[in-house]
Parts: C-alpha cells; sequence; structure tokens
C-alpha cells in the first residue's frame, strides 16, 4: 500500500516569508502526487497535482512543486505567503489503484 | 448550489441515535467517496461508488451504511455509534474513479457522539 509521509506537523511562518512543506512517498513505480489545502471550516481544495512531464508544478494561488523521483519526494513551495494562507496542506498519491493516499497533514500559520 | 454539498454542517448524537449524512454534487460526476477525518490522522477513505455501484469498503463497521441512490447523491446512514467515530465525515466526488481524475470535496459533516 501507498504511504505518504508529511514530516511537518506544523509550520509557523511570517507574511512575506517562503515557505516549504516537506512530503515523501513510499512507491517505486509511477504514481500521480497531489497537494490538498483545507482551510478553516471548509473541504479540501486541490491546490496542484503531477501526472507526468515537468517536475516543477505550478498550482493556484502562487504554489508550486517539485517532483524528486530519486528521493520520492513532492515538496510544496510559496516564494512569499499571506495571512489567507493560513490552512491545513495535505499531500496525497495515487498509485495503479484509484485510491488517494493522505499524509497526516501539515498546519501553516501564517503571522504577521 | 455548486460544486459539492453536505448536510447537516454539525450533528451531535447520542450512542443510540439513528441518523444520516447527506452528499449532494452539482457537477455531473459518477462517482462519489466518504472519507473520515480525524484529528492529527490521514483521511481515511470509507467507501466509493462508481455508477452508483460500491466498488469499495475499507473494512468500516457495520454502524456505518452508505447508499447511492443515484450518481448526485450520496447518504451515510449511521446507527449505534461510539464516540470515537466523532470525527469530520467528508464527501468526494470525481469524474471518474480512476486515478488521475481530480476528487472535489464537500465542506464536511463535524459529527459529535456523546
Amino acid at each position: 500500500a501507498q504511504s505518504v509521509t508529511q514530516l511537518d506537523s506544523q509550520v509557523p511562518v511570517f507574511e512575506e516569508a517562503p515557505v516549504e512543506l516537506r512530503c515523501n512517498y513510499s512507491s517505486s513505480v509511477s504514481v500521480y502526487l497531489f497537494w490538498y489545502v483545507q482551510y478553516p471550516n471548509q473541504g479540501l481544495q486541490l491546490l496542484l497535482k503531477y501526472l507526468s512531464g515537468s517536475t516543477l508544478v505550478k498550482g493556484i494561488n502562487g504554489f508550486e512543486a517539485e517532483f524528486n523521483k530519486s528521493q520520492t519526494s513532492f515538496h510544496l513551495r510559496k516564494p512569499s505567503v499571506h495571512i489567507s494562507d493560513t490552512a491545513e496542506y495535505f499531500c496525497a498519491v495515487i498509485h495503479n489503484d484509484y485510491k488517494l493516499s493522505f499524509g497526516a497533514g501539515t498546519t501553516v500559520t501564517v503571522r504577521a | 448550489e455548486t460544486g459539492v454539498t453536505q448536510t447537516p454542517r454539525h450533528l451531535v448524537m447520542g450512542m443510540t441515535n439513528k441518523k444520516s449524512l447527506k452528499c449532494e454534487q452539482h457537477l455531473g460526476h459518477n462517482a462519489m467517496y466518504w472519507y473520515k477525518q480525524s484529528a492529527k490522522k490521514p483521511l481515511e477513505l470509507m467507501f466509493v461508488y462508481s455508477l452508483e455501484e460500491r466498488v469499495e469498503n475499507n473494512s468500516v463497521p457495520s454502524r456505518f451504511s452508505p447508499e447511492c441512490p443515484n450518481s448526485s447523491h450520496l447518504f451515510l446512514h449511521l446507527h449505534t455509534l461510539q464516540p470515537e467515530d466523532s470525527a469530520l465525515y467528508l464527501c468526494a466526488s470525481s469524474q471518474e474513479r480512476t486515478s488521475i481524475y481530480e476528487q472535489y470535496f464537500g465542506p464536511g459533516t463535524r459529527l459529535t457522539v456523546t
């Protein structure tokens, strides 16, 4: 079974500072990778996904992620965060079944 | 209404009650999902319906009973729940249940079992 590890459970960051959220997955074959965001009292919303092609993926709200096959990582980055980026972020993977396997989540708190 | 809606948004029930959670998607999708989100744990896939047929049941206790009367509606019937069933229950839908199709999530129902 697929597993996803999000290395940081909490990430505090100041407004306009960069942020990186780390995600590693377990797989030796092809995977599809996703980052979802969950704002307070809302469901999950897709930020970006990697299916194939360029390893640098750009998503909504200025986020991007880089797929690194050799390190089995898919870290999420934003060069300058806003207060509105305060949310929980989930990394997820689909292998050759159709099921999304999620990490435990990283809570990002942006402070002024 | 657009996207995926869930009702109620909050539910408090005793262990002997029977209640139902409702999900409706307005996206024309043909696959629907129930997830359980507990604090500090990964989302757990509970059930998957594709073309109104249940195709996945991840060893969920029988006190949870899903129902999919058509491709737009999904229910989760609850009875004799336990306090550890308290969680956020999320519904999602996708165009197909195969791998690359994005799942769209509803806002969830916050369930508290007393």
